[in-house]
Order: structure tokens, then C-alpha cells, then sequence
């Protein structure tokens, strides 16, 4: 399997904050990269795809980046609905691995 | 508007099995592969089972395999988890979620997801 490592595991910030949170994969996955978002008592919420990509409606403060073995996830800058655990996922095999997730805290 | 209903969890003991079912609108169940994902108590997630589009394929992680199946029921527009001999370490809040995927195709990651639904297996 393939082993997903996420760092911080956890992160203080204030709003306003520009944070980073890397996410490094045991083998090159290529850009098959997912970012989830996830608030207490929920479930987890797509931020990204393949890497990069936005999905639907997601606010334009989060972006993603890398490919192969390093990625991070960015909030260019940190508002109050953001403070949550994110979990990097990859999907490159048939059976998917997450990140042990990273809580954004203030 | 798409809708991921769980149900089916509660308090088991030890070896008995349970059978999760997740009721799904707003979209045509047998064009999707579907999941299910877990997460244990104050943990992170854990990728439990896939089934494709049309039941072609199974995928199962192997910390359970051997112990489930998952299923689907286009006409109900319901999918289901089979989960045998259950173990304390099976405890978790199961999630059915919905692959981005066009039929055919699996992409193994999640757009939509349910509310979640919990197991607790305890004596």
C-alpha cells in the first residue's frame, strides 16, 4: 500500500494567515492527489482533485500543488470557517490511503 | 440536488455481523462506483470498500477483507455493507460516498458523502 504522510499534524493560525500543509507519499503517485476539509461531527468535503484542481465551489483561497511524492495544500488566507482538520488522500491505486490529517487550529 | 443517507449502525458484540445500507437521490446510483470509508473515534480516515458501476468489481481493505461485502441495489437506489465477525477495532463512524467517476471508469476518490453512520462493537 501506499503510505501518505501529512505534515504539521497540527497547526496554529490566526485569521488572515497565509498556512501550508504538505502531504508526501511513500511512491510517486503522479498528480493523483485529493484535499479534503473536515469539521467536527461531519463529513469530509472535496477541496481539490488531481492535485490542483479546484472543485466546484470551493472558495479561491485554497489551491494545491505538486506532483510525484510532494504536495502541499495552501489558504492563501485563513478565515474563520477554515479551521478544521484536512486530510491528503491519493488515489492512484485501487485501494486509496489518506494522510493522518492535519487540524488547523487558532 | 445529491443525497448520501447512511443507516444501519448501532451496538454490536464481538463476531455478530451488521449490515449498513446507504440510500442515495439526486442522481442514478448504477452510473456511479460507490464507497464506503471509515473513521475510528478521534482518528483519521480509513478507505473500506469500492464497488464499480455495474458490480464488476469489488475492492476491500485488507484490514477487513474476508469480512465484507458491499452491494448494491440500483432499483432501490440503496448500497449496502455486509460486515461480519466484527471486531472492537471494527468500531468507527461509517461513511458511504459517491466516486466522481463516468461509468466505467473509477477515479477511488470522494465527491459527495453521507452524514456517516456509527458502529460501536462492545460487549
Amino acid at each position: 500500500d501506499i503510505q501518505m504522510t501529512q505534515s504539521p499534524s497540527t497547526l496554529s493560525a490566526s485569521v488572515g494567515d497565509r498556512v501550508t500543509i504538505t502531504c508526501r507519499s511513500s511512491q510517486s503517485i503522479n498528480s493523483w492527489l485529493a484535499w479534503y476539509q473536515q469539521k467536527p461531527g461531519k463529513a469530509p468535503k472535496v477541496l481539490i482533485s488531481k492535485a490542483s484542481i479546484l472543485e466546484t465551489g470551493v472558495a479561491s483561497r485554497f489551491s494545491g500543488s505538486g506532483s510525484g511524492t510532494e504536495f502541499t495544500l495552501t489558504i492563501s488566507s485563513l478565515q474563520p470557517d477554515d479551521f478544521a482538520t484536512y486530510y491528503c488522500q491519493e488515489y492512484k491505486s485501487n485501494s486509496p490511503t489518506f494522510g493522518q490529517g492535519t487540524k488547523v487550529e487558532t | 440536488q445529491v443525497h448520501l443517507v447512511e443507516s444501519g449502525g448501532g451496538v454490536v458484540q464481538p463476531g455478530r455481523s451488521l449490515r449498513l445500507s446507504c440510500a442515495i437521490s439526486g442522481f442514478t446510483l448504477r452510473s456511479y462506483a460507490m464507497h464506503w470509508v471509515r473513521q475510528a473515534p478521534g482518528k483519521g480516515l480509513e478507505w473500506v470498500a469500492t464497488i464499480s458501476h455495474d458490480n464488476s468489481i469489488e475492492n476491500y481493505a485488507d484490514s477487513m477483507k474476508g469480512r465484507l461485502t458491499i452491494s448494491r441495489d440500483n432499483s432501490k437506489n440503496t448500497l449496502y455493507l455486509q460486515m461480519n465477525s466484527l471486531r472492537a477495532e471494527d468500531t468507527a463512524v461509517y461513511f458511504c460516498a459517491r466516486d466522481p467517476g463516468i461509468p466505467g471508469t473509477i477515479m477511488y476518490y470522494f465527491e459527495y458523502w453521507g452524514q456517516g453512520t456509527p458502529v460501536t462493537v462492545s460487549s
